[in-house]
């Protein structure tokens, strides 16, 4: 069975910095593209960014929301994707998600998601 | 502002149909992208209902299904059910965004 944990959210400050992290299970994490989404109390879901397998090239694309603050990496040693968030604003509050990709580009598995609270 | 359009909400009673749109641009559904599409019952994370525009995961009964056409694609429900009360959400990819997008999400109720 696919698991997904996502831990490293809680409370900051504005203009200070989490770093999220995602342990998976039950496949095989080194051929997986992996995934970042966000969604904010009362919102909808809103992508950040994505890493691909080191087999196809490792790079990460990002969301504009993400891009210049957010940095995405994964240690395969570890099953384990990254993401540094800096910077923070109140408006980054929200449950983060980290996802597996499918080959067709669909979010396949969803883990339960971390919870980042921007405030003073 | 969302790059894919959906309604706010639909309702129907159990048993009857209904169908939630999701409606982009040349740059994205009408550029051929995949079309995917999520429930998300409250409080818990999104679960992925459809993809590639038709196809259903396993265990995703039949009376639901997706369609393409043009620059909308649309998720459809017949028989519903109380367990389809949800919130459902479009995603595809952007070209001119060089991003995935989502819809904005519609709250499906079971009247």
């Amino acid at each position: 069975e696919v698991q997904l944990v996502e831990s490293g959210g809680g409370l900051v400050k504005p203009g200070g910095s989490l770093r999220l992290s995602c342990a998976g299970s039950g496949f095989t994490f080194s051929h997986a593209w992996m995934t970042w989404v966000r969604q904010a109390p009362g919102k909808g879901l809103e992508w950040l960014g994505r890493i691909k397998s080191k087999i196809d090239g490792g790079t990460v694309d990002y969301a504009a929301p993400a891009k210049g603050r957010f940095s995405i990496s994964r240690d395969d040693s570890k099953n384990t994707v990254y993401m540094q968030m800096n910077s923070l604003k109140t408006e980054d509050t929200a449950l983060y998600y980290c996802i597996t990709v499918s080959l067709e580009g669909a979010l396949e598995n969803w883990g339960q998601g971390t919870l980042v609270t921007v405030s003073s | 502002q969302s790059v894919l359009t959906q309604p706010p909400s639909v309702s129907g009673a159990p048993g009857q149909s209904v169908t939630i749109s999701c409606t982009g641009s040349s740059s994205n559904i009408g550029a051929n992208y995949n079309v995917h599409w999520y429930q998300q019952v409250p409080g818990t994370a999104p679960k992925l209902l459809i993809y590639s525009d038709t196809n259903r995961p396993l265990g995703v009964p039949d009376r639901i299904s997706g369609s393409k056409s043009g620059t909308s694609a649309s998720l459809a429900f017949t028989g519903l059910q109380a367990e389809d009360e949800a919130d459902y959400y479009c995603q595809s990819f952007d070209a001119s965004l060089n991003s995935w997008v989502f819809g904005g999400g519609t709250k499906l109720t079971v009247l």
